[in-house]
């Protein structure tokens, strides 16, 4: 099955500092997406993202699915970005989706 | 208006006891899912379903029932609790085609089994 790999596991900013964290997979994807888990918990859908560049404020994500692979960009980070990023990509031709190990961020004030 | 909402939010039970845990969207979305993230954040898709039918069915013990009475709900049953069933649950939704706008996610149910 497909593998999804991200980078780094961990990372400690210091506020309002830039960042960026890397998802890879292993085969063709159509889609892709970015999820943002809080510390208490809960999983916010951040982008859905198949090719191309979004940007929603101070983020923003760009998919390369020819070399497999995706980037999310935080700017100006805030203590409020803390917590684990996942990435998640369907199964060739399937409702079912692979997420990735996670990047987990901690900014500092 | 919570758009996928779980309940309970936490579970604590022993051993050998039987549990549901409900989910709700009103997001008129069509299919449902229940993942598992274990003690590593490790996120790993259980069960899926596409107006009410089972399209999705992952390698988990057959102690784990999903059912969905209607497409704005799917609840999971699991009997027969073991140890290592403690995890968080985590329901999700999302539009036909999956086009533009993905998962939402409900906010979990943490479960301990003791």
């Amino acid at each position: 099955g497909i593998q999804v790999e991200q980078s780094p596991p961990d990372l400690i900013l210091q506020e309002g500092a830039n960042s960026t964290l890397r998802c890879n997979f292993s085969d063709s994807v159509n889609n892709l997406q970015w999820f943002h888990q809080n510390p208490w918990g809960q999983l916010i859908n951040l982008f859905y993202i198949p090719s191309g560049t979004k940007q929603n404020g101070r983020l923003s994500a760009t998919t390369v699915a020819t070399e497999r692979y995706s980037l999310l960009y935080i700017s100006s980070s805030q203590t409020t970005d803390s917590g684990v990023y996942f990435c998640a990509v369907p199964t060739s031709g399937t409702y079912k989706y692979i997420f990735g190990t996670g990047t987990r961020l901690k900014v500092l004030a | 208006d919570t758009a996928v909402s779980q309940t309970p939010k936490y579970l604590v039970t022993q051993m050998g006891n039987d549990k549901s845990i409900k989910c709700e969207q009103n997001l008129g979305h069509d299919t449902m899912y229940w993942y598992k993230q274990d003690s590593k954040k490790f996120l790993k898709i259980m069960f899926s379903y596409n107006n009410k039918e089972l399209i999705i069915n992952e390698t988990v013990p057959n102690r784990f029932s999903p059912k969905s009475p209607d497409k704005a709900h799917l609840n999971l049953h699991i009997n027969s609790l073991e140890l290592g069933d403690s995890a968080v649950y985590f329901c999700a939704s999302s539009p036909p085609g999956q086009i533009n706008y993905g998962y939402t996610f409900g906010s979990g149910t943490r479960l301990t089994v003791v």
